[in-house]
């Protein structure tokens, strides 16, 4: 149950679209399309941004979005606002239990 | 709204044991699939267990298998998780989580265990 992979940090400028990878493997991202996306700003809880590898719920604003290709899943951000910096995880399905993501940090310039 | 509350969470001693608690509100409690998810200090997220609307299956990540036990009343909306065997590495805090779609869709604020001599 080892976590999935992401870059520790990533940063862009207001207005630009940035996109942060999570790398797993053929037994969890690569077999199952049950990927989420997570936000959180520090000392407050996680909230849920994408689901099911590109699903948006209710209020998520559409500047999110969500992809993925072989065991590597990708969240886009564009149109990057001061509002988005925050720490991103992620999450797949893996059989009978589920695995996050290392987190990354997302600064905007 | 949906509401979740956490509980229970304090200082506890290695080998010690603790309960936890999560009062649901806002929702139909039991229809909906619970998990537990934790976070060291300074770290990132980490799922625990999870648990059926009926109770009827359980999981639970390999580190905490054989020490925790989750369970739930759907007559009081409450999801439990039981800790046993506490180690230093269970530091966390502890959130309380609705799961739809295979994705934690809505978080409690979360409570704090402490497992320190």
């Amino acid at each position: 149950q080892s976590a999935l992979t992401q870059p520790a940090s990533v940063s862009g400028s207001p207005g630009q679209s940035i996109t942060l990878s999570c790398t797993g493997t053929s037994s969890d991202v690569g077999s199952y399309n049950l990927v989420s996306w997570y936000q959180q700003y520090p000392g407050k809880a996680p909230k849920l941004m994408i689901y099911e590898v590109s699903k948006r719920p209710s209020g998520v604003s559409n500047r999110f979005s969500g992809s993925k290709s072989g065991n590597t899943a990708s969240l886009t951000i564009s149109g990057l606002q001061a509002e988005d910096e925050a720490d991103y995880y992620c999450c797949s399905y893996a059989g009978t239990h589920y695995v996050f993501g290392t987190g990354t940090e997302v600064t905007v310039l | 709204e949906v509401q979740l509350v956490e509980s229970g969470g304090d200082l506890v001693q290695p080998g010690g044991s603790l309960r936890l608690s999560c009062a649901a509100s806002g929702f139909t409690f039991s229809t909906y699939w619970m998990s537990w998810v934790r976070q060291a200090p300074g770290k990132g997220l980490e799922w625990v267990a999870n648990i059926k609307h009926d109770g009827t299956q359980k999981y639970y990540m390999d580190s905490v298998k054989g020490r925790f036990t989750i369970s739930r009343d759907n007559a009081k909306n409450s999801l439990f998780l039981q800790m046993n065997s506490l180690r230093a590495e269970d530091t966390a805090v502890y959130y309380c989580a609705t799961s739809t779609n295979h994705a934690t869709s809505s978080w409690g604020q979360g409570t704090l265990v402490t497992v320190s001599s």
